[in-house]
C-alpha cells in the first residue's frame, strides 16, 4: 500500500532553516511527483511547490522562491523540502502528497514546525 | 494566479441532511478541480478528482460536478462522520491553489 511518512517535530529560531523528509512506499518513486502543502494553526492549506520524481524538476510558489529547496533521493524513494530564513509565520504543518495526475492522492501524516525564540 | 473562491465559509447540517458546496474559479480551469476532505489533526484526504470522478473507496453520498468556472460539491445524505473541513483545489495552472475551507458541522 502507499505510504508517504514524514519526520517528526522541528522547533526552530527564527533566521535558522529546517529539512523535512518524505520516504514513499508501496510505488515506484520515480513515476510520481510530490507536492508540498502547509498549514497554519487554524488556517487553510497553502500550496508550496512540487518536484518531479523522475527528473527532479521543480516549480515553486512566488512567496517561497529564494527560500525553499525541494530535492529527491530516488536511492531511498525520499523527497526533501528546505525552508530557510525562518520566521514566526513559517509556523505550521506541513504535508507531502502525491500527484496522480492531476490529484494529491497519497498524503504524509505532516510535520510540526515550530517557530520560536 | 487562479484564485478559488469556496462558499459557503461553514455550514450547520442534520444527519441525513443533504449537503452542498461550491467552488468558483477566478478563471476557466475546465475540468481540473479537485475535493479534499480534512478531519482535525489529520492530513487531507482526496474525495473527488477531476471535478465528478470518485476516489477508490469513497462512498457514493460524496459527488461532485462542474466544469469550467463553477464546482459543486454534494454529500447526499450526510453522515456524523463527515464532520470535516472540505477543500476545493485546482490543478489547471500553477500554483495549485486552494479554497479556503467549508468548515461543516452537525446541528
Amino acid at each position: 500500500q502507499v505510504q508517504l511518512v514524514q519526520s517528526g517535530v522541528e522547533v526552530r529560531k527564527p533566521g535558522t532553516s529546517v529539512k523535512v523528509s518524505c520516504k514513499a512506499s508501496g510505488y515506484t518513486f520515480t513515476n510520481y511527483g510530490i507536492m508540498w502543502v502547509r498549514q497554519a494553526p487554524g488556517q487553510g492549506l497553502e500550496w508550496m511547490g512540487w518536484i518531479s520524481g523522475y527528473h527532479g524538476n521543480t516549480n515553486y510558489a512566488q512567496k517561497f522562491q529564494g527560500r525553499v529547496t525541494m530535492t529527491t533521493d530516488a536511492s531511498t524513494s525520499t523527497a526533501y523540502m528546505e525552508l530557510r530564513s525562518l520566521r514566526s509565520d513559517d509556523t505550521a504543518v506541513y504535508f507531502c502528497a502525491r500527484v496522480n495526475p492531476s490529484a494529491l492522492d497519497h498524503w504524509g501524516q505532516g510535520t510540526q514546525v515550530t517557530v520560536s525564540s | 494566479d487562479i484564485q478559488m473562491t469556496q462558499s459557503p465559509s461553514s455550514l450547520s447540517a442534520s444527519v441525513g441532511d443533504r449537503v452542498t458546496i461550491t467552488c468558483q474559479a477566478s478563471q476557466d480551469i475546465t475540468n481540473y478541480l479537485n475535493w479534499y476532505q480534512q478531519k482535525p489533526g489529520k492530513a487531507p484526504k482526496l474525495l473527488i478528482y477531476d471535478a465528478s470522478d470518485l476516489e477508490t473507496g469513497v462512498p457514493s453520498r460524496f459527488s461532485g460536478s462542474g466544469s469550467g468556472t463553477d464546482f459543486t460539491f454534494t454529500i447526499s445524505s450526510l453522515q456524523p462522520e463527515d464532520i470535516a473541513t472540505y477543500y476545493c483545489q485546482q490543478f489547471h495552472n500553477l500554483p495549485y491553489t486552494f479554497g479556503q475551507g467549508t468548515k461543516l458541522e452537525i446541528k
